[in-house]
């Protein structure tokens, strides 16, 4: 059974850095693409970014091109997102997901809150 | 980048209705890269139809997806009290990937 479990979350001042990490188990991580999905509180979904399967390649929304970094460790089975010069937009709850064909599976999500 | 526009932005129905959902793309969606995901309330979404008609595991068949180029459509023949959700489509053709605003179907 696949599961994906975020961390990292959590109320970080504008300018700030944050990293969050994502868990994953029950499936092949190391042969899969990864990507990270936020919601702002009660809006849609935007696609952050992705990282292919050994990390060879990845593509970020302009939002946070430069800004953010996507990384991972198939030793570990984990992803991760480095979030720098965080700002009020930022605000989501960001989600871990799995492309097997699209966006299968997601995790339940981090909260993250830029706030000073 | 490609620019879902999704709509109606709200759909009011009642249990055992047709729903029909629409996904309006600014280019040319490749390959019908184009997949749909519907979101519960505290909940993370979950795929219902990739490559715009394909069912994923486990969904059950009154929900279906069609179109191509820059139309699609969602449609859910006869609504169960579980489908009251928002849904968004979302394109994965380009190295961007991105998603309509999403439309809520809401019990009427």
């Amino acid at each position: 059974q696949v599961q994906l479990v975020e961390s990292g979350g959590g109320v970080v001042q504008p300018g700030r850095s944050l990293r969050l990490s994502c868990a994953a188990s029950g499936f092949s991580f190391s042969t899969n693409g990864m990507h990270w999905v936020r919601q702002a509180p009660g809006k849609g979904l935007e696609w952050v970014g992705l990282i292919w399967y050994d990390g060879s390649n990845k593509n970020y929304a302009d939002s946070v091109k430069g800004r953010f970094t996507i990384s991972r460790d198939n030793s570990k089975n984990t992803l991760y997102l480095q979030m720098n010069s965080l700002r009020a937009e930022d605000t989501a709850v960001y989600y871990c997901v799995v492309q097997q064909l699209v966006l299968d599976y997601w995790g339940q999500g981090t909260l993250v809150t830029v706030s000073s | 980048e490609i620019v879902l526009t999704q709509s109606p932005g709200t759909l009011s129905l009642s249990p055992g209705e047709r729903a029909t959902l629409s996904c309006r793309a600014s280019q040319s969606v490749s390959s019908s890269f184009l997949a749909w995901y519907q979101q519960k309330p505290g909940q993370a979404p979950r795929l219902l139809i990739y490559g715009a008609s394909s069912r994923a595991t486990g969904i059950p068949d009154r929900f279906s997806g069609s179109g191509s180029g820059t139309d699609f459509t969602l449609t859910i023949s006869r609504l169960e009290p579980e489908d009251f959700a928002v849904y968004y489509c979302q394109q994965y053709g380009s190295s961007s990937w991105t998603f309509g605003q999403g439309t809520k179907v809401e019990i009427k």
